[in-house]
């Protein structure tokens, strides 16, 4: 069965400070792969989505960048954290033929 | 401006009673799927649509896909305190070149 495994679970960073939330998928290949930002209690904002490795669509002008090194490995970072980066991050695969997301379970980060 | 519409965004009924949610857009998806979260956690898949008039029934739970598969309902019977949670739309749409956005949710609480 697959899996998604998105870490850390929480995170506290500094304004200014760089970042790195990882996310990794088991038991499928070539998914597509989502980075999500959920602001608290409402709906989710598609930040990047990718179709393949090296393949990333950029949704929203932002602080953050993403990266797919590995088929089934997707990287949410960012070189200088801004207070407005601070959210409930989500991570998430889906099939080609049947776009149905499977989601992580989320990173709190908090920039102060 | 928001792709998928969902109305009412806050629910706070008895335990007991029936609801409906809704969700609509101005364009044409080639499926729609209902999610629910709870707080903390990642949305988990409750429903895919895809046929136009489309009904699905998950126990107390009845999902419509409109006809001309541009809106959606979620109807509960007989509502629980373990129904209360944040309830997501979100569909695949050409038009959108078939990457899966979210609508703003309902949160639902259920009292007892």
């Amino acid at each position: 069965s697959q899996t998604i495994h998105q870490w850390p679970a929480t995170l506290v960073q500094p304004v200014g400070s760089p970042l790195s939330l990882e996310c990794t998928v088991e038991g499928t290949s070539n998914p597509n792969l989502y980075w999500y930002r959920q602001a608290a209690g409402r709906g989710l904002q598609l930040l990047f989505y990718s179709v393949g490795i090296g393949q990333i669509s950029s949704e929203v002008p932002q602080n953050l960048s993403a990266s797919r090194p590995q088929d089934r490995q997707f990287i949410l970072s960012s070189k200088k954290l801004l207070l407005s980066d601070s959210g409930f991050y989500l991570c998430a695969w889906s099939g080609k033929e049947r776009i149905e997301a499977f989601f992580g379970q989320g990173t709190r980060l908090t920039v102060v | 401006t928001q792709l998928l519409e969902q109305s009412p965004q806050f629910l706070s009924i008895q335990e007991g009673e029936n609801l409906t949610v809704y969700c609509n857009s101005s364009s044409v998806f080639s499926s729609l799927q209902w999610y629910r979260q709870e707080p903390g956690e990642g949305p988990v898949l409750l429903v895919t649509v895809v046929t136009g008039g489309e009904v699905k029934k998950l126990k107390r739970l009845t999902f419509q896909f409109g006809d001309a598969r541009k809106d959606s309902s979620l109807h509960i019977t007989a509502a629980q305190p373990g129904d209360t949670g944040l309830y997501l739309c979100a569909g695949t749409s050409m038009e959108y070149g078939n990457k899966l956005v979210f609508g703003a949710g309902t949160i639902l609480r259920v009292k007892s």
